[in-house]
C-alpha cells in the first residue's frame, strides 16, 4: 500500500528556533501534500495544501511566514515552524494523496510532537 | 458549506456492548467518507472507508459503517467492544473528489471493564 513518512516523529527546541518537519511518499508520487496540526484532545485543522513546484495555499488564519511549506519534489514535503514559540507546541500530521489514484483516501504519516521549550 | 459533525464528544461503554459513533457531514457536492483511529500520542489509523457501491462498508477489527446519502450520515458500529478500542476516533469527509479531507471533532470511545 502507499505509505507517507514523517520525520522525525518527534521534536524538542528552544524557543526562538526553527524547526523542519518531513513528509515522503515512499512508494508513489504526490502533486499534492496537507498538513494538519492537531492540538491535545482536539482534532486536526488543516493548515495548508502543499503543491509541488508552486507555492502552498494556506488556510485562514494560518500564518505563511510562520509555517513556510516546500513541496520541492513529487515525493517530499517539509514544514519549517520558525521562530517557534511554546504555543507552537503540537501534533503535526502530513498526508498525500496518491497521484495515480485520484479520488481515494488520503495517506497519513505518523505524525510530529512538537514541544517549544 | 461543507462541514463534518461528529454528535458525542465521548462515549463510555462496557465491554462487549455494541456501539454506534455518530457521523454527519453537510454537502452539495458528492463526497468520500472516512473513520480514522488514532490511540494516544501516534498517528491515524484508517479504520474503513466509502468511495462508492454497497452502502455498508467493512473496516478493520470488526468495525463497520453505513453510508446513509438522505440522511448525509456515516455511522460507525461495533457490535461487541473490547478493552482495547479505547481510543479517538474521527470521521473524515472528502468532498467532490477533491485532495481536502476535513475531519470531524473526534469521539473518544472508552471502554470499561
Amino acid at each position: 500500500g502507499a505509505v507517507v513518512s514523517q520525520h522525525p516523529s518527534w521534536v524538542i527546541c528552544k524557543s526562538g528556533t526553527s524547526v523542519k518537519i518531513e513528509c515522503r511518499s515512499l512508494d508513489f508520487q504526490a502533486t499534492t501534500m496537507f498538513w494538519y496540526r492537531q492540538f491535545p484532545k482536539q482534532s486536526l485543522m488543516l493548515m495548508a495544501t502543499s503543491n509541488e513546484g508552486s507555492k502552498a495555499t494556506y488556510e485562514q488564519g494560518v500564518e505563511k511566514d510562520k509555517f513556510l511549506i516546500n513541496h520541492a519534489s513529487l515525493t517530499l514535503s517539509t514544514l519549517t515552524v520558525t521562530s517557534a514559540h511554546p504555543e507552537d507546541s503540537s501534533f503535526y500530521i502530513c498526508s498525500a494523496n496518491h497521484q495515480g489514484l485520484m479520488n481515494t483516501e488520503a495517506f497519513f504519516g505518523q505524525g510530529t510532537r512538537l514541544t517549544v521549550v | 458549506a461543507q462541514s463534518v459533525t461528529q454528535l458525542d464528544s465521548q462515549v463510555p461503554v462496557f465491554e462487549e456492548a455494541p456501539v454506534e459513533l455518530r457521523c454527519n457531514y453537510s454537502s452539495s457536492v458528492s463526497v468520500y467518507l472516512f473513520w480514522y483511529v488514532q490511540y494516544p500520542n501516534q498517528g491515524l489509523q484508517l479504520l474503513l472507508k466509502y468511495l462508492s457501491g454497497s452502502t455498508l462498508v467493512k473496516g478493520i477489527n470488526g468495525f463497520e459503517a453505513e453510508f446513509n446519502k438522505s440522511q448525509t450520515s456515516f455511522h460507525l458500529r461495533k457490535p461487541s467492544v473490547h478493552i482495547s478500542d479505547t481510543a479517538e476516533y474521527f470521521c473524515a469527509v472528502t468532498f467532490d473528489g477533491g485532495f481536502k479531507t476535513i475531519f470531524g471533532a473526534g469521539t473518544r470511545l472508552f471502554v470499561k471493564a
